[in-house]
């Protein structure tokens, strides 16, 4: 059984669609983020949620949005996509409350190319 | 704010070869200390942690030891195989926050 499972892997669309990826977790974590890895191989988090609930949000553009239907899911919406949205997207999961000491799992990454 | 500064790669080494991946950073307090690993179109994998200073985290032959004093979490293995051959990420996660900060990465190839 896939941890934490990611759909599509590989995303290929034209400037100015919107597109959504989607996440989930069977892990029975309470928190769920999205990593953004560009060309250079360097990972930024963009989102976090809790139960259901956005506890980060780091200057990402407002045609981001993350949606989490419940805590096993977190899905990622983006409007009027760029050619700079390009990278891969990591979901991620981690049980709360640890201090930050718990172990982060990861999805296997969706490959977005904006033409 | 905090920071991870990564030794940059590429690092190419023969198969059986020491290997030191170095790693610093700059936080405030008292942070937990990752390594993970990412194989070539995988998703990122924990390699081993430590959450308090002197504390060693192994796994797989790797070993890195947190070092508050030098502000350092140094990955090191004895004798690397070709199956070692991956992207290298340190990160720090600050006490409370739930948020990693990761390095660059390091990309590390094993030839036979």
């Amino acid at each position: 059984d896939t941890a934490v499972s990611q759909t599509p892997k590989y995303l290929v669309t034209q400037m100015g669609n919107d597109k959504s990826i989607k996440c989930e977790q069977n892990l029975g974590h309470d928190t769920m983020y999205w990593y953004k890895q560009d060309s250079k191989k360097f990972l930024k988090i963009m989102f976090s949620y809790n139960n259901k609930e956005l506890i980060i949000n780091e200057t990402v553009p407002n045609r981001f949005s993350p949606k989490s239907p419940d805590k096993a899911h977190l899905n990622l919406h983006i409007n009027s996509l760029e050619l700079g949205d390009s990278a891969v997207y990591f979901c991620a999961s981690s049980q709360a409350g640890t201090g930050g000491t718990d172990t982060q799992y990861f999805g296997p990454g969706t490959r977005l190319t904006v033409l | 704010g905090n920071s991870v500064t990564q030794m940059e790669g590429p690092v190419t080494l023969s198969e059986e070869a020491f290997l030191t991946i170095n790693c610093t950073y700059t936080a405030t307090g008292y942070p937990s200390l990752f390594w993970y690993i990412q194989y070539p179109g995988e998703g990122l994998q924990l390699l081993l942690k430590a959450t308090k200073a002197d504390d060693k985290g192994s796994n797989k032959g790797f070993e890195a030891t947190y070092r508050k004093e030098t502000t350092s979490f140094h990955l090191e293995k004895g004798s690397v195989q070709v199956s070692d051959s991956a992207v290298y990420f340190c990160a720090l996660n600050n006490f409370g926050n739930e948020k990693l900060t990761f390095g660059t990465g390091t990309r590390l190839t094993i030839i036979p």
